[in-house]
């Protein structure tokens, strides 16, 4: 149980065009989501925190404008990288949990950005 | 706020040898703590977590963590490596007064030669 499914596994596109990625709750409902970036050979860094139906939490540092958030049922939210730049390039990683704060965040296999 | 220290960038070890994966953790509550494993170019899977409870947790893959509250340190440990159990393990510490956001610690890398 609790599977995380990403989509697109990677993706490689021009500079200044969007990117959505998806992150799906497959046999769990997901109050609450979470996206994370992760450089080459480094630690994942929490982009912004997402609970269903209200708008994501951002860390510091994070353009919100730059990367939309969307969570818009217990199974699904959706990530999409605005304007795209090869210094947005990188390993994207959703994570989601059910139930109350306690329970473990449960991780998707990620999405490689590559901008060109 | 709380932090993460996995002090070991890179473990080498043997296979059939025993592991063990340091974990020291800064946070002003009951923490909870989990292990994940990374593979390359892949997600993170959860190996085990504590909560409360036994200080002594089983998880999956024949690995268990060892929380010492006096320590501040959750280390991982597997009895006997096989050559499989290659990847890059992450601490992380929650936060229940943040929604338990997770921190994560740097990652300690496993290599295992046959």
């Amino acid at each position: 149980g609790a599977v995380v499914s990403q989509h697109p596994s990677w993706v490689i596109c021009k500079s200044g065009t969007s990117v959505k990625i998806e992150c799906r709750s497959l046999d769990f409902q997901a109050t609450t989501m979470f996206w994370y970036r992760q450089f080459p050979k480094q630690s994942l860094m929490l982009m912004a925190t997402s609970n269903e139906g209200s708008k994501a939490t951002y860390e510091q540092g994070v353009e919100k404008d730059k990367f939309l958030i969307n969570h818009a049922s217990l199974t699904l939210s959706t990530l999409t990288v605005t304007s795209a730049h090869p210094e947005d390039s990188s390993f994207y990683i959703c994570s989601a949990r059910g139930g109350s704060d306690n329970q473990p965040q449960h991780f998707g296999d990620g999405t490689r950005l590559s901008i060109l | 706020a709380q932090s993460v220290t996995q002090p070991d960038i890179h473990i080498t070890v043997s296979e059939g040898a025993s592991l063990e994966l340091r974990c020291n953790y800064s946070y002003g509550a009951t923490p909870y703590l989990f292990w994940y494993v990374q593979s390359p170019g892949q997600g993170l899977q959860l190996l085990l977590k504590y909560f409360s409870g036994d200080t002594l947790v089983q998880g999956i893959k024949g690995f268990e963590a060892e929380f010492k509250r006096s320590q501040s340190s959750f280390n991982l440990r597997k009895p006997s490596v096989h050559w499989s159990d290659a990847a890059e393990y992450f601490c992380a510490v929650g936060a229940f007064a943040a929604g338990n956001k997770l921190t994560f610690g740097g990652g300690t890398r496993v290599l295992v030669k046959p």
